[in-house]
């Protein structure tokens, strides 16, 4: 069955360079979230969209910006990288957000690295 | 304050012994309980949604049920290849798939 897709696998940056995250939701599925999972720590939410609006916002920073395009893939992209940044981010997807009890089901992340 | 807490951190077993891990929630208006496992390096994989109290599910040798306080994971005479971090989460109120996760239990299955 086709999964979530999150490009690139692994992304190494200096401090202060930008970054952009891409996510290929599972087909069908309307509805893409972002987490951040630091070391040893649980995900953390950052933003959700559905049906290309957003729809939910956590503790995402400033410096960050996400959309969802027309064919739904997303984009997370990060300004001013810190170190701090240097983390996994997943991109789930689910169908109807919002208003189904549709599971996220999650990509293997992209692993952002933060010199 | 909204929480979620996993129990115990860790837990080491011999192949084929049996146990559960728990989670605790202290949430306004559950919407869902999620249980997912996570391999070192990998995205959290759904394993299953609960919704009420009462409410069990079963795949292979997990078992998952609900209270009004509590999650339990029952793992039956698991294998080495159970081994993995399995996380706990909660969506609450009106955001669904803004999931609160717990710090998860590591779970090592020794052959």
């Amino acid at each position: 069955a086709a999964g979530v897709i999150q490009s690139p696998r692994h992304l190494i940056k200096e401090k202060r360079e930008t970054a952009t995250l891409k996510c290929y939701p599972i087909p069908r599925h309307d509805t893409v979230y972002w987490y951040q999972q630091g070391p040893g720590q649980d995900p953390q939410f950052l933003i959700s969209f559905y049906e290309k609006m957003q729809s939910d916002k956590g503790s995402i920073p400033d410096r960050f910006s996400a959309q969802q395009f027309s064919d739904y893939h997303s984009e997370l992209n990060m300004s001013s990288l810190e170190l701090g940044d240097s983390a996994l981010y997943f991109c789930a997807s689910s169908s109807r957000g919002g208003q189904s009890n549709s599971p996220l089901h999650f990509g293997n992340g992209t692993r952002l690295t933060v010199t | 304050e909204d929480q979620v807490t996993q129990s115990p951190e860790a837990l080491r077993l011999q192949e084929g012994e049996s146990s559960s891990l728990n989670c605790s929630y202290t949430v306004s208006g559950l919407r869902g309980l999620f249980w997912y496992r996570q391999d070192p390096g990998k995205g959290p994989e759904f394993l299953f949604t609960l919704y009420s109290a009462g409410e069990e599910k079963e795949k292979e040798r997990l078992k998952a049920t609900l209270t009004k306080k509590e999650s339990f994971l029952h793992i039956t005479a698991p294998k080495p290849e159970d081994s993995a971090t399995y996380l706990c989460a909660v969506s609450f109120g009106t955001s669904y798939g803004k999931l609160t996760f717990g710090q998860g239990t590591i779970l090592t299955v020794h052959p």
